[in-house]
């Protein structure tokens, strides 16, 4: 089926740092979503990306939809302890409302 | 003001028991989700209701049957649970909008440990 690739697995970053995380994939994706996970809750979405190119904050928060349409990035700039969680890509192709989920970016902040 | 419920939000039970879980949205969504959360973590969708009538089915076993009442309610229902099927159950809810795409909204999760 479908995958979507995700990394770093895990970051372990000083409060005040830059974080980075990608997804990319062999197939072409029509959406891409970004969701955080904190502990004993569901994902919550934190940006949505529909077109090809598209760029996105949210906050403190940034993504982009890649030009290929086969990868999505998420910036998180000056992070804080309560960033801490799991974060998820998620894409979704045309026809249909399947999403595909990354295997998630865990995210620690050493304050 | 609750967007996705899920009740209830632990379960314990006993291998061979039945048990369901319920999921509501007072969004107006009419697309609703079942999917499982694994102990790693990966999300894998199960099923999939748009207006009552089942989208998407993803290889689940038959033990696993999804009812869905109305546009704002979609149950799960597991006959004779197994150890594996511990995890963490997720409803989700979403909306086609006409010039963008679908963005789906969880609930808090339903965690399983079958016994």
């Amino acid at each position: 089926g479908q995958q979507l690739n995700q990394s770093p697995q895990s970051m372990f970053i000083q409060e005040g740092e830059d974080v980075s995380m990608n997804c990319t994939s062999s197939s072409i994706f029509n959406t891409w979503l970004w969701y955080k996970q904190e502990p004993g809750e569901g994902p919550v979405l934190l940006i949505a990306l529909y077109k090809a190119g598209e760029l996105t904050s949210n906050g403190r928060l940034t993504a982009q939809f890649g030009i290929t349409r086969k990868d999505s990035f998420l910036n998180i700039s000056a992070s804080i302890p309560s960033d801490v969680g799991i974060y998820f890509c998620a894409g979704q192709q045309g026809g249909g409302n399947k999403l595909v989920f990354g295997a998630g970016t865990i995210l620690r902040v050493k304050s | 003001d609750t967007a996705v419920s899920q009740t209830p939000k632990y379960l314990v039970t006993q291998m061979g028991n039945d048990k369901s879980i319920k999921c509501e949205q007072n969004l107006g969504h009419d697309t609703m989700y079942w999917y499982k959360q694994d102990s790693k973590k990966f999300l894998k969708i199960m099923f999939s209701y748009n207006n009552k009538e089942l989208i998407i089915n993803e290889t689940v076993p038959n033990r696993f049957s999804p009812k869905s009442p109305d546009k704002a309610h979609l149950n799960l229902h597991i006959n004779s649970l197994e150890l594996g099927d511990s995890a963490v159950y997720f409803c989700a809810s979403s909306t086609r909008e006409k010039v963008l795409g679908e963005t789906q909204y969880f609930g808090p999760g339903t965690r399983l440990l079958v016994l």
